[in-house]
């Protein structure tokens, strides 16, 4: 199976912050590789895939890049609707797998 | 407007079935790649299974011998039958449409395994 890895676990900031969200993969995964967004309560949601696409709808500050092995998010300016838990997925390969999770939080 | 809803969850005591569903509209979830993710309380979300339009299905080794995915077209319905349930299978459990990635979620349904 592939481990993905995500980097940091928590991440404190601060509305207009610049922050970026690492992801790797334990091999290559070409840039078969996703984001989401989930606050508490609620089913994930896209915010990019193919590591750099934009989902029809998530504001332009997101944006995903990288290829291989690493790869990052990033946003831009966070807003104060941007604080939840990000997860990396691969679907390079079966099984589909997930990073554990990064917590953006206020500073 | 793409929707799916997910029903059939409740506790259910180790080694008990269950059947979960996911009723769709706006598509048709025979043309749609449909998965099942899962997500232990206060935990990551871990990929159970696919259905491909074409009928072939894949699980995560955990679940193999013991869930089975499936649908059914007139319903337009996505189910999942739970067998054999451990306690390490409770979870909220969520119906996405797959494109490799999951562009369309449900709400999900929570599972509840323990004596």
């Amino acid at each position: 199976d592939i481990q993905m890895t995500q980097s940091p676990s928590i991440l404190s900031a601060s509305v207009e912050d610049r922050v970026t969200i690492t992801c790797r993969a334990s091999q290559s995964i070409s840039n078969w590789l996703a984001w989401y967004q989930q606050k508490p309560g609620k089913a994930p949601q896209l915010l990019i895939y193919k590591a750099s696409s934009l989902q029809i709808g998530v504001p332009s500050r997101f944006s995903g890049s990288g290829s291989g092995t690493e790869f990052t998010l990033t946003i831009s300016s966070l807003q104060s609707d941007d604080f939840a838990t990000y997860y990396c997925q691969q679907y390079n390969s079966y099984p589909y797998t997930f990073g554990q999770g990064t917590k953006l939080e206020i500073k | 407007e793409m929707q799916m809803v997910e029903s059939g969850g409740g506790l259910i005591q180790p080694g008990g079935s269950l059947r979960l569903s996911c009723a769709a509209s706006g598509f048709a979830v025979s043309y749609k790649y449909m998965s099942w993710v899962r997500q232990a309380p206060g935990k990551g979300l871990e990929w159970v299974s696919i259905i491909y339009s074409g009928g072939t299905t894949y699980y995560t080794d955990s679940v193999k011998g013991r869930f089975t995915i499936s649908r059914d077209i007139s319903k337009n319905t996505l189910w999942l039958q739970m067998n054999s349930l451990r306690v390490e299978d409770t979870a909220v459990y969520f119906c996405a449409t797959s494109e490799g990635y999951f562009d369309n979620w449900g709400q999900g349904t929570l599972v509840t395994v323990s004596s």
